[in-house]
């Protein structure tokens, strides 16, 4: 069984960073394609990051260009999510997915970020 | 970006009924569409891909048709574990990913 587990979120200023994680187990990690994706009650679902099989090929909305940054350990099975400067209009639920049929065929169940003062 | 319109926002429906959820892209994605559903607290479920491909483990009463820019989500007999929010979403190799703003199906 497909499992995508995200930690990492919380409430951070305006400014700080956070780095979520994604702990993926039930397939072969190194063989997919990985997005973050996140949802906001105002902005509904957004796509945020892409990485390839091997990490070297990796896609941003433009919002977050420059600020987030995605990686990933195959050995480990595991996906990050590096997210600095964060500003209000960042808060979100942020989900881990996996890319299947070349779109989101498997998602975590969330870790909530919150930026505020 | 490709712009995803749905429609209805809201649709309100019976057990039993059939319904259907109108997706448009803003530009061609040929059959590159895909629908998701949605409960409140849990993460967003893949039902159909390619427009009109089940995913294995859902009900034969969902379908979808349509490409090009036109595409529809129908439940038919919908049943008590349907009520939730519906998402089309388009992946358009060549355009980011974008969503459209949700269906939510309730009980009449």
């Amino acid at each position: 069984e497909v499992q995508l587990v995200e930690s990492g979120g919380g409430l951070v200023q305006p400014g700080g960073s956070l780095r979520l994680s994604c702990a993926a187990s039930g397939f072969t990690f190194s063989n997919h394609w990985m997005i973050w994706v996140r949802q906001a009650p105002e902005r509904g679902l957004e796509w945020v990051a892409t990485s390839n099989q091997d990490g070297r090929e990796r896609f941003y909305m433009d919002s977050v260009k420059g600020r987030f940054s995605i990686s990933r350990d195959n050995a480990k099975n595991a996906l990050w999510l590096q997210m600095n400067s964060l500003r209000a209009e960042d808060t979100a639920v942020y989900y881990c997915v996996r890319v299947g049929h070349l779109t989101a065929d498997s998602w975590g169940q969330g870790t909530l970020v919150t930026v505020s003062s | 970006d490709i712009q995803v319109t749905q429609s209805p926002s809201t649709l309100s429906a019976s057990v039993g009924d059939s319904v259907t959820i109108t997706c448009r892209t803003s530009q061609s994605v040929s059959s590159w569409l895909a629908w998701f559903q949605q409960k409140p607290g849990k993460a967003p479920k893949l039902l159909i891909y390619l427009a009109s491909n089940l995913e294995s483990g859902v009900p034969s009463r969902f379908s979808g048709s349509g490409s090009g820019t036109e595409f529809t989500l129908t439940i038919s007999s919908l049943q008590p574990d349907d009520f939730a929010t519906y998402y089309c979403q388009q992946y358009n190799a060549y355009s980011p990913w974008t969503f459209g703003q949700g269906t939510k199906v309730e009980i009449k």
